[in-house]
């Protein structure tokens, strides 16, 4: 069964108006999740890092208050797009590490979040 | 520098044929890579990884051969099924858990 949940799967929003997902890792905790994006037919790209009790970290080129990160709880990070655009339109995907033995990198990921904006 | 997302090459076999699946990483610090599979409208899946101071690991009918001298991998699926048709890509860590996306490849399998 899944490990990390995705919510929603699919949403749908105006331009302008700011979206909310949520990763939850389900019978792990997960003090750093990772959030990446896709576009049709292209591979995943980072985003950012979202670490529990602390500042999410970006990649370069990410713009930082345009896609907020909170990562309130060892269980639960969720990603805000902000004043959403069309060209924000694409495939979320979440991610978090469950080490399955020292040094382990596997990463599980969510089923993705689609946002289409109008 | 980072990994970026390119329009996928298609790679089409035979049912009952093997595949063979290329990517090449980008940094040479990376100690761990990873195959995954993607497919339509989900998250990508594991399948098969390896540690940089192996060269070949092999799982059930797929096999990963790392070369670090050139920086490249490769999946290899024996008796490729219908089922295996999806998108994978090859991953890498250049530092803790912070994973890195290959540019993939389509698999179409013929029945």
């Amino acid at each position: 069964g899944a490990v990390v949940s995705q919510h929603p799967s699919r949403v749908i929003c105006k331009s302008g108006t700011s979206v909310k997902i949520e990763c939850r890792s389900l019978d792990f905790q997960a003090t750093t999740m990772f959030w990446y994006r896709q576009f049709p037919k292209q591979s995943l790209m980072l985003m950012a890092t979202s670490n529990e009790g602390s500042k999410a970290t970006y990649e370069q080129g990410v713009e930082k208050d345009k896609f907020l990160i909170n990562h309130a709880s060892l269980t639960l990070s969720t990603l805000t797009v902000t004043s959403a655009h069309p060209e924000d339109s694409s495939f979320y995907i979440c991610s978090a590490p469950k080490g399955r033995g020292k040094n382990t990198g596997e990463l599980f990921f969510g089923e993705g979040s689609r946002l289409t904006v109008l | 520098g980072e990994s970026v997302g390119l329009h996928l090459p298609t790679l089409s076999v035979q049912e009952g044929d093997n595949s063979i699946i290329n990517c090449a990483y980008s940094n040479s610090a990376s100690d761990y890579f990873i195959w995954y599979k993607q497919e339509s409208g989900k998250g990508p899946q594991f399948i098969i990884d390896i540690r940089s101071n192996m060269d070949k690991r092999q799982g059930q009918r797929v096999t990963v051969l790392l070369n670090k001298t050139v920086k490249h991998l490769s999946l290899q699926i024996a008796a490729t099924q219908p089922g295996d048709s999806a998108v994978y890509f090859c991953a890498e860590t250049p530092g803790g858990f912070k994973t890195i996306f290959g540019a993939g490849t389509r698999l179409f399998v013929k029945a």
